[in-house]
C-alpha cells in the first residue's frame, strides 16, 4: 500500500451538492491526519486537523476509520469558491514531523 | 493572523550556482520546515529543523542541501550546486510543537534553473 493514496480526480459537481473524497494511509501508528486544501500554483493550507474518530467544521466534516486506515471529507452545500485541490496529509517516522502528502483529489465546482 | 513568510517569490538561477531560499517562521513556532513540489507532482517532504540542528531528512535532502537558521528569526535552505531537477516550488513551514500539531506554510518560492 502506497503511504498515503488518494483519487486525483477531478470531481465535477454543482453549486450545493455534497461531495466526498476518501484516502487510504499505510501507517498504522499515525494518530494525528490533516486535510489541506490547495489552490493552483499557491502553498497548502490547512483545512482541518483529525484527531480522533472525526471533525467537524461547518459544511466540512472529516471521518477516521483506524481499522481500515482510511480517511475522508465530505463538503456539504458545495461554493463556487471550494473549486481546490484537497490534500489528503498524514505525518510520518518516528518523530511525526514528516508529513506525507498524498496527490491531492481535484473538485471543480461549476455554476 | 501570523503567517510563514519566504523570500524570494521566485528564483531564476544558472546551473551550478548556489541558491539561498528564506523564510520567517511564525514567532512563537520551535520547528521548522522545508518541502519542495516539482510542477505537477505532490508536496515532498525536505528536512525538519528544531533546536538548531536537523531531527529528520528526506533522501532528496543531499549533501548539496544545507539549513540554518541564523539569527532569531530566518530560517534558509541552501542548494550549493544547483541541477535543473531541482526546479520546483519551495515551501517553508513551521509548527508549534511536533507531534500532532498542524504545520503552516509560507507562500513558497518558485525556483528555476536553467
Amino acid at each position: 500500500r502506497k503511504e498515503v493514496e488518494q483519487d486525483p480526480g477531478p470531481f465535477n459537481v454543482p453549486e450545493g451538492a455534497t461531495v466526498a473524497f476518501n484516502c487510504t494511509y499505510s501507517n498504522s501508528a499515525s494518530q494525528s491526519f490533516f486535510w489541506y486544501r490547495q489552490d493552483c500554483r499557491k502553498e497548502p493550507k490547512l483545512l482541518m486537523s483529525v484527531y480522533s474518530s472525526g471533525n467537524e467544521d461547518g459544511r466540512f466534516t472529516a471521518q477516521l476509520n483506524r481499522a481500515s486506515q482510511y480517511i475522508s471529507l465530505l463538503i456539504r452545500d458545495s461554493k463556487l469558491s471550494d473549486s481546490a485541490t484537497y490534500l489528503c496529509v498524514v505525518p510520518m517516522n518516528t518523530g511525526f514531523q514528516k508529513l506525507v502528502f498524498g496527490t491531492g483529489t481535484r473538485l471543480l465546482v461549476s455554476p | 493572523e501570523p503567517e510563514v513568510t519566504q523570500t524570494p517569490s521566485h528564483q531564476v538561477t544558472q546551473m551550478g550556482q548556489e541558491v539561498i531560499l528564506r523564510c520567517v517562521p511564525i514567532s512563537n513556532h520551535l520547528y521548522f520546515y522545508w518541502y519542495r513540489q516539482i510542477l505537477g507532482q505532490k508536496v515532498e517532504f525536505l528536512v525538519s529543523f528544531y533546536n538548531n540542528e536537523i531531527s529528520e531528512k528526506s533522501e532528496i535532502f543531499d549533501d548539496q542541501f544545507s539549513v540554518e537558521r541564523p539569527d532569531g528569526s530566518n530560517f534558509t535552505l541552501k542548494i550549493r550546486s544547483t541541477k535543473l531537477e531541482d526546479s520546483a516550488m519551495y515551501f517553508c513551514a513551521s509548527s508549534v510543537g511536533d507531534r500532532d500539531q498542524p504545520q503552516h506554510f509560507g507562500d513558497g518560492t518558485r525556483l528555476s534553473i536553467l
